[in-house]
């Protein structure tokens, strides 16, 4: 079974630039996420997609970060314009509905490191 | 206050060694519980998943809640060279349409041979 797919693996960029990073998660799962981890912390969610619907955004800063999830399956998440501070892996990852009969696991892409300059 | 706090490490132990992981919530609305492990430059992998309290074990490791301490705890047992990463501690909430994972920043674990 192939895994969640990331691209780019690296990105330098200069402040005030823009990236986008692609996710394409495991066949068939319903649930992406997008987690942002700065070194030496723990991921911390920017937003939950359900199919091609945001659940949950709370934690995305909206001024800068957008993120999109066209037709349920493969997402985009872009950053305009960049802070140093955004400096960070961005992972994405994929679930199942959780349900009685899974446990909700979620399982993580490789990640894209962002340098800001 | 974090909702989640994990003891920050970094930890080196000798092969061989017994591990202690900890970490310690203050949202008492978690009631499943996770251990994922990341190696370098690599995502996180689910290695453990508790719900009750009490203690669930996997070969060398055994998982461990405490929910009227609101503390969780990772054992590893004989560790290897190979059990080098840092492992997160990761709970969420049991209903809910998010029901996202909170994580714990991390403890990097380092097993000399």
């Amino acid at each position: 079974e192939a895994g969640v797919a990331q691209s780019p693996r690296y990105k330098i960029i200069e402040k005030r630039q823009s990236v986008a990073f692609w996710c394409n998660p495991i066949s068939g799962h319903a649930t992406l996420y997008w987690y942002q981890q700065i070194l030496g912390q723990g991921p911390k969610l920017l937003i939950q997609f359900q199919n091609n619907g945001v659940v949950d955004d709370s934690q995305l800063p909206k001024d800068r970060f957008s993120a999109e999830r066209l037709k349920g399956v493969d997402s985009t998440l872009k950053i305009q314009p960049a802070k140093l501070e955004d400096s960070a892996v961005y992972l994405c990852a994929s679930s199942l509905e959780i349900g009685p009969q899974n446990t909700g696991e979620l399982f993580f892409g490789e990640g894209s490191r962002l340098t800001v300059l | 206050q974090k909702e989640v706090e994990q003891d920050p490490g970094p930890l080196s132990v000798p092969e061989g060694a017994i591990v202690s992981l900890n970490c310690t919530y203050s949202n008492s609305a978690f009631q499943y519980f996770m251990w994922y492990r990341q190696y370098s430059r690599k995502g996180p992998e689910l290695l453990m998943y508790t719900y009750s309290s009490g203690n669930k074990e996997d070969g060398r490791f055994t998982a461990q809640v405490d929910k009227s301490s609101k503390y969780i705890s990772l054992f590893i047992r004989d560790s290897q060279p190979s059990d080098s990463a840092t492992y997160l501690c990761a709970m969420r909430v049991s209903s809910g349409s998010a029901r996202q994972l909170t994580f714990g920043s991390g403890t990097q674990l380092t097993v000399l041979p």
